[in-house]
């Protein structure tokens, strides 16, 4: 089993639609969650934190679920400028190892 | 502020030659952090410096990377000698300290093509 596990997608969305995202990981003991944003050819920039109680910002809501070691992305009334690859970004490890998984592609059409 | 600096941002070299990579972190954060990220793939850390001092190296294929991060500030990395696999971009990120919250900022990249 992989360390973290996205679907790649695509998931073509129209705009307006709500649509969300998982991210499963495989050690129980690790310790914080991100979500990334790459746009084509892009750097990856922090999108938004995972924190145990879940938060959100804006149109954007991030939870994580411990007991079944996932974590979940939900984006409403999805825009165009949304389209890029959303990456989860797993610390674990005594020194933070920190590992990608392969991002989920999100295409919203007009 | 400044970003994280790369260069180059391209480079095209033949199997088994040699190819360095250049990285300036923003000023202050201790943390750097060299990534390969292979086409339709999440970034794969290849090494993690805390200081000048390497953290995490379990991924980098030390028989042909290597990378250095002399005084603490800028780091190298290079392929010695490179293999068509090797085609990826290289991202360079840092943040402010060692931990599990702090946010990594990422370079541009350098695309790396080996023919």
């Amino acid at each position: 089993r992989k360390e973290v596990e996205q679907d790649p997608g695509p998931f073509n969305v129209p705009e307006g639609a709500t649509v969300a995202f998982n991210c499963t990981y495989s050690n129980s003991a690790s310790q914080s969650f991100f979500w990334y944003r790459q746009d084509c050819r892009k750097e990856p920039k922090l999108l938004m934190s995972v924190y145990s109680s879940g938060n959100e910002d804006g149109r954007f809501t991030a939870q994580l679920n411990r007991a079944s070691q996932y974590i979940s992305l939900l984006i409403r009334d999805s825009k165009l400028s949304d389209s890029a690859t959303y990456l989860c970004v797993v610390n674990s490890g005594g020194y933070q190892k920190v590992t990608f998984g392969i991002g989920t592609k999100l295409q919203v059409i007009p | 502020e400044a970003g994280v600096a790369q260069s180059p941002r391209y480079k095209i070299i033949e199997k088994r030659q040699s190819v360095a990579f250049w990285c300036n972190p923003i000023s202050g954060h201790a943390t750097l952090y060299w990534y390969q990220q292979i086409l339709g793939q999440g970034p794969k850390l290849l090494i993690q410096f805390q200081n000048n001092g390497v953290v995490d190296d379990s991924q980098l294929p030390k028989d042909r990377f290597s990378a250095e991060r002399l005084k603490g500030v800028d780091s190298t990395l290079k392929i010695q000698p490179a293999k068509l696999e090797d085609s990826a971009v290289y991202l360079c990120a840092s943040s402010f300290h060692l931990g599990a919250d702090y946010e990594q900022y990422f370079g541009p990249g350098t695309r790396l093509t080996v023919t």
